[in-house]
């Protein structure tokens, strides 16, 4: 069966530093993978997205980047953390169909000071 | 916007109840997906419904689907206190099958 891993679980970030968020899928290849971020008490946003190794989008302009240096593996990272970047950040994938669902890790919360 | 809007914001219920919520969307869709959110954890897919189906069931949960009104409902039967949580509707848009997250309904049942 397939699963999906991301850590860590937790975050606690000064603003300034730089950030490596790691998400991992098993039993599955060639998956579509998301990173989303979550505001409390709202919605998902749409932050990234892969299609396959080395093919990002971004879907909105930001102090994060993301990468897959390998099929299963995606990264979110950021070079310098701004206050705003605080959040709840979810990693999915998805097989490569148009109709398959999406299947999402436990999710870190992130807490710049 | 071309959000998925889950109305109500909020729904609290005795345990034995059905729980029913609602879905709005703007554009054309490829298929529309319900979500639920336990406190602090990731997304759990529940159901799909495409484009050309009207009802669809799994369990207790019942979605249907109209296309021409752009909403969809969920309903939940016999609602147990495992049943609390946030749940999202994601359309599917027609275009690109990117999914559109609205801010979600969160669900009590009291025991």
């Amino acid at each position: 069966s397939q699963t999906i891993h991301q850590w860590p679980a937790t975050l606690v970030q000064p603003v300034g530093s730089p950030l490596s968020l790691e998400c991992t899928v098993e039993g599955t290849s060639n998956p579509n993978l998301y990173w989303y971020r979550q505001a409390a008490g709202r919605g998902l946003q749409l932050l990234f997205y892969s299609v396959g190794i080395g093919q990002i989008s971004s879907e909105v302009p930001q102090n994060l980047s993301a990468s897959r240096p390998q099929d299963r593996q995606f990264i979110l990272s950021s070079k310098k953390l701004l206050l705003s970047d605080s959040g709840f950040y979810l990693c999915a994938w998805s097989g490569l169909q148009a109709d398959r669902p999406q299947h999402f890790g436990d999710g870190t919360r992130l807490s710049i000071l | 916007s071309q959000q998925g809007e889950e109305d109500p914001q909020a729904l609290s219920i005795q345990e034995g109840e059905n729980a029913t919520m609602n879905c709005s969307y703007k554009t054309s869709i490829n298929n529309l997906q319900w979500y639920r959110q336990n406190s602090g954890r990731g997304l759990v897919h529940l159901i799909l419904i495409r484009s050309n189906e009207r009802e669809k069931h799994s369990g207790r949960l019942r979605v249907t689907l109209d296309t021409s009104k752009k909403s969809s409902s969920l309903l939940i039967t016999a609602s147990r206190a495992a049943d609390t949580a946030s749940y999202f509707c994601a359309p599917s848009m027609d275009s690109n099958y990117q999914l559109i997250w609205g801010a979600g309904t969160k669900l009590i049942i009291k025991p």
